[in-house]
């Protein structure tokens, strides 16, 4: 099946500095990714939908300046999370949009700890 | 607006079955999908199901599909202790969104 990986798979920061975090589509093209947000022990929130080549859409309560996505070429959208502040702690995880199907496939997710 | 609901807990002893119930909203969706979450990983496609279908049956997998009523069910058979998980159901919303329930953790014991 197709593959997506995230990277870092964990990542500590200080508050007030920048964080980028990288999905790429391994072996397929995705022009649509999704970046989603998870707390613990809850759901996934849809943060934004990248699309190659144009601006991310992002949701609504979603600061788009505070989560700037990037998805400029067909297998990679990254996410940087500027100024970054405890409440921003979260498990981020990327999905890639399969064109040929109705299925979008996981990246392993990355786990942001904001000191 | 969009809405998924889920159980929170499920727990079974290994070799029974297990059955994990969602409802949802959206009448538009067009697939709805069952996604399993093991403790610090992402998401696992498990199976999906096309939304003019009533059953979809895959190994010890049963996904049954009530459109009237909005209500999906997930069901596994012969549940083992590899099963535990946090099992996701969701429905595709526009432009491919996928809407999550809150996600149910299914607890398999002896």
């Amino acid at each position: 099946g197709a593959v997506v990986s995230q990277h870092p798979s964990r990542v500590i920061c200080k508050s007030g500095t920048s964080v980028k975090i990288e999905c790429r589509s391994l072996d397929f093209q995705a022009t649509t990714m999704f970046w989603y947000r998870q707390f613990p022990k809850q759901s996934l929130m849809l943060m934004a939908t990248s699309n190659e080549g144009s601006k991310a859409t992002y949701e609504q309560g979603v600061e788009k300046d505070k989560f700037l996505i990037n998805h400029a070429s067909l297998t990679l959208s990254t996410l940087t999370v500027t100024s970054a502040h405890p409440e921003d702690s979260s498990f981020y995880i990327c999905s890639a949009h399969l064109e040929q199907g109705n299925e979008q496939f996981f990246g392993p997710g990355t786990r942001l700890t904001v000191l | 607006g969009e809405d998924v609901e889920q159980s929170l807990f499920l727990s079974v002893r290994e070799g029974d079955s297990s059955v994990i119930n969602c409802t949802y909203t959206d009448s538009s969706s067009t697939y709805l999908y069952w996604y399993k979450q093991e403790p610090g990983a992402g998401l696992q496609l498990l199976t999906y199901i096309f939304s003019n279908m009533d059953m979809k049956q895959d190994q010890r997998l049963t996904v049954l599909l009530n459109k009237k009523d909005k209500h999906l069910s997930l069901r596994i058979a012969d549940t083992q202790t590899g099963d535990s998980a946090i099992y996701f159901c969701a429905e595709g919303g526009g432009y491919n969104k996928l809407i999550f329930g809150a996600g149910t953790r299914l607890a398999v014991h002896p």
